[in-house]
C-alpha cells in the first residue's frame, strides 16, 4: 500500500511475555519514528531511525524496549517482560527526511493483562 | 527543555460557535510548530504548520513569540471537527530532529 502499515492492529498479551510490533514505512522514506500514545499522556517519542541506524533512542522508557530496522525499510519494536503500564497504542511514522511531514500508521493497540 | 503544553484536555462547543484550542511552547530560538488531528478511528494526520500560514478546513493558527503560543482557531465550529488535536514542534534535543507533541485536546462539537 501507499501508507505506513503496522501489524498487528491489536495485541493482547500476558504480563511478563515478549511482544514484537512491526512497521512498514512508505517506500523511499529514510526517517522512521516510533511513538507511544496513551490516555492522558499524548504522544511520547520512543526512537528515531535514519536508514538502519538509530541516532536517537532517548525516548525508550526502559531496557525492556528495543527496536531495529533492516534494509532501510521495515522496523520492529520489541518489548520484553511486558508490564501493564506498557499498555498503549504504539504508532510508527515515516518521512523522507525530517519529521516535519511525518506520515503515521494506524497504530498497534497493545494490552497487557 | 523543548516542549509543548496544551492546557485543556477536553473542550466542548456548540455547532456554529467559535473555537480556540490553546497551545504554548518552550523553545529557545525560532520553533517550527504544527497542529495534528486524529479523527475517530483514523490515523493521526497533519492539519497545518505555522510556516505556511495556511487555513485548512477553516482552521488557522498564529505564532505569537511574545506569548510563546500557537493557538488553533476556527470562527464557526462544525460537528465534523470533533476530534483529538495535538500541537507539536520540531525538537532538536537528543541528537535528532523529531516531532514533540503536547498531550492533546479532545474537541467535541455538539449539534
Amino acid at each position: 500500500g501507499a501508507g505506513v502499515s503496522q501489524s498487528p492492529s491489536n495485541k493482547v498479551t500476558e504480563k511478563g511475555k515478549y511482544v514484537e510490533l512491526r512497521c512498514d514505512p512508505i517506500s523511499g522514506h529514510t526517517a522512521l519514528y516510533w511513538y507511544r500514545q496513551s490516555l492522558g499522556q499524548g504522544l511520547e517519542f520512543l526512537i528515531y531511525f535514519q536508514g538502519n541506524s538509530a541516532p536517537d533512542k532517548s525516548g525508550l522508557p526502559s531496557d525492556r524496549f528495543s527496536a531495529e530496522r533492516t534494509g532501510g525499510s521495515v522496523s520492529t519494536l520489541t518489548i520484553q517482560r511486558t508490564q501493564q503500564e506498557d499498555s498503549a497504542v504504539y504508532l510508527c511514522a515515516s518521512s523522507q527526511d525530517r519529521g516535519i511531514f511525518a506520515f503515521f500508521g494506524q497504530g498497534t493497540r497493545l494490552t497487557v493483562v | 527543555a523543548q516542549r509543548v503544553t496544551q492546557p485543556e484536555k477536553l473542550l466542548s462547543v456548540f455547532k456554529g460557535a467559535p473555537v480556540e484550542l490553546k497551545c504554548n511552547y518552550s523553545y529557545s530560538g525560532s520553533p517550527e510548530l504544527f497542529w495534528y488531528v486524529q479523527y475517530s478511528r483514523q490515523r493521526l494526520q497533519l492539519l497545518l504548520r505555522h510556516i505556511s500560514r495556511e487555513s485548512i478546513k477553516g482552521f488557522t493558527a498564529d505564532l505569537n513569540k511574545g506569548e510563546t503560543s500557537f493557538h488553533l482557531k476556527k470562527p464557526f465550529a462544525q460537528e465534523e471537527d470533533s476530534a483529538m488535536y495535538y500541537c507539536a514542534l520540531i525538537s532538536t534535543q537528543g541528537g535528532s530532529e523529531k516531532l514533540v507533541f503536547g498531550k492533546g485536546t479532545k474537541l467535541t462539537v455538539n449539534p
